[in-house]
């Protein structure tokens, strides 16, 4: 079992749509998640970046961690043609080390 | 302000052959980790360095090695390189090695085996 699960998608969406990402993860040392969002052949782009449980709201995105449940969200509201792109979780303990999900493909259609 | 600048930007190299990767981060960052993303997946951990010494190694064979710079640059080396080393190498810094900082990447640099 990987240490961080992420669905690969690809999902596909209409413009204006509410979109919702998840990763779920298994090591209970993780303390910092991050969402990179990710374009064709380039590097990753932080988007979101929360310590520990609860919630962090920035413009048309949300994210959310329940620790106690093992699992973080993206949303991304009112979702539009420039947000597709690969979305990346991320998370870490107290080290630099991130551990990354496979990504979600992200097409958000006009 | 400049971000983490990596080159070169895309390379092709043969099997067996050996290939260095550049690495410059964030004026005052520190910290320097290496990246390895092969097509599909998420990037997977293969060093850390802060202060020139090494702080973190994933799981990567000893072909994969790396520096850091009193300038806080980085080098990643990779020897006797196999068709499975393809992959985009990223690179990334931040302030510190631990703590609440985050990490930015470089664009990477692209790496094909031939």
């Amino acid at each position: 079992q990987k240490e961080v699960e992420q669905d690969p998608g690809p999902l596909s969406v209409p413009e204006g749509a509410i979109v919702s990402l998840n990763c779920t993860y298994s090591n209970s040392a993780f303390q910092y998640f991050m969402w990179y969002r990710q374009y064709s052949r380039k590097g990753p782009e932080l988007l979101m970046y929360t310590y520990s449980s609860g919630n962090k709201e920035d413009g048309r995105f949300t994210a959310q961690v329940d620790k106690s449940s093992k699992y973080i969200s993206l949303f991304i509201r009112d979702s539009q043609p420039s947000d597709s792109a690969t979305y990346l979780c991320a998370m870490r303990g107290n080290t630099d080390k991130l551990i990354f999900g496979t990504g979600t493909r992200l097409q958000v259609f006009p | 302000d400049a971000g983490v600048t990596q080159s070169p930007t895309h390379l092709i190299k043969t099997r067996g052959q050996h290939v260095t990767l550049r690495c410059s981060p964030i004026s005052g960052h520190k910290s320097v980790s290496w990246y390895q993303q092969v097509l599909g997946q998420g990037p997977q951990f293969i060093f850390q360095y802060y202060e020139k010494e090494e702080r973190g190694r994933g799981n990567f064979p000893d072909r994969f090695s790396a520096r850091q710079f009193p300038n806080y640059s980085s080098e990643l080396n990779v020897n006797a390189l196999l068709l499975g080393d393809s992959a985009l190498y990223l690179c990334a810094s931040r302030v510190e090695s631990s703590g609440a900082n985050v990490l930015t990447f470089g664009a990477g640099s692209r790496l094909t085996v031939l």
